[in-house]
């Protein structure tokens, strides 16, 4: 099983431009979510997904966007980056709503320019 | 507001050491408690805790938690260099969100 599969690995934007965080999972989790980690201030939740089709806002949502078409992929796109958005991307999937540990992709470390 | 305080923010041990890593939380809608490690990518899991008193072992980790003072501790005993990692601390939250809450860490380096 590959897990949780996350791209890219590095990427370097400029400000006002926009992009997608890809994840992916092969374990068949009903529950995904996109947190941030930032120096100083622990992993923090941006968005999360209790299924297909389903996407709420988490504590720092501002200026993403998340989407749930399939129960494998859960995409971060940043609408227009911003400095304050550099920082290290990580999706993260569990199989139920709650009572299981989260399995973590590898991450995203994200500079904006 | 709902927080979780780990404790020390950091240390350096030198092999073969026992090391006690503190987690205190206040979180309405406690669910259970998770331990992580980090190292240079993703977390990863060690252990879950939802019943207070109850010890969980793994080699030479093992966790508690005691859920009338609202805290948990990680122990490592006889530690070795590749225990030198950020270990994580979570709540998991009942709540709307089905979050994890977590604390900013406990970096640990142990030294030959």
């Amino acid at each position: 099983n590959a897990g949780v599969t996350q791209t890219p690995k590095f990427q370097v934007l400029k400000t006002g431009q926009s992009m997608t965080l890809q994840c992916a999972q092969d374990m068949n989790h009903e529950y995904m979510s996109w947190y941030r980690q930032d120096p100083g201030m622990g992993l923090r939740l941006i968005h999360y997904s209790v299924g297909a089709g389903i996407t709420d806002q988490g504590e720092v949502p501002n200026g993403y966007n998340v989407s749930r078409s399939t129960t494998e992929d859960f995409p971060l796109r940043l609408l227009s980056a911003a400095p304050s958005q550099t920082s290290v991307y990580f999706c993260a999937s569990r199989p139920h709503a709650g009572g299981y540990g989260y399995t973590f992709g590898s991450g995203t470390r994200l500079t904006v320019v | 507001e709902d927080k979780v305080v780990q404790s020390p923010l950091s240390l350096v041990v030198h092999e073969g050491d026992t090391v006690t890593l503190n987690c205190s939380y206040e979180v309405t809608n406690f669910r259970s408690l998770l331990w992580y490690k980090q190292e240079k990518k993703a977390p990863t899991f060690l252990f879950m805790l939802t019943s207070s008193g109850i010890e969980k072992k793994s080699g030479r980790l093992s966790s508690i938690l005691d859920k009338k003072e609202l805290f948990s501790i990680l122990n490592i005993t006889a530690t070795q260099t590749g225990d030198s990692a950020v270990y994580l601390c979570a709540v998991d939250w009942g709540g709307a969100t089905n979050k994890l809450i977590f604390g900013t860490g406990t970096l640990l380096a142990v030294q030959p």
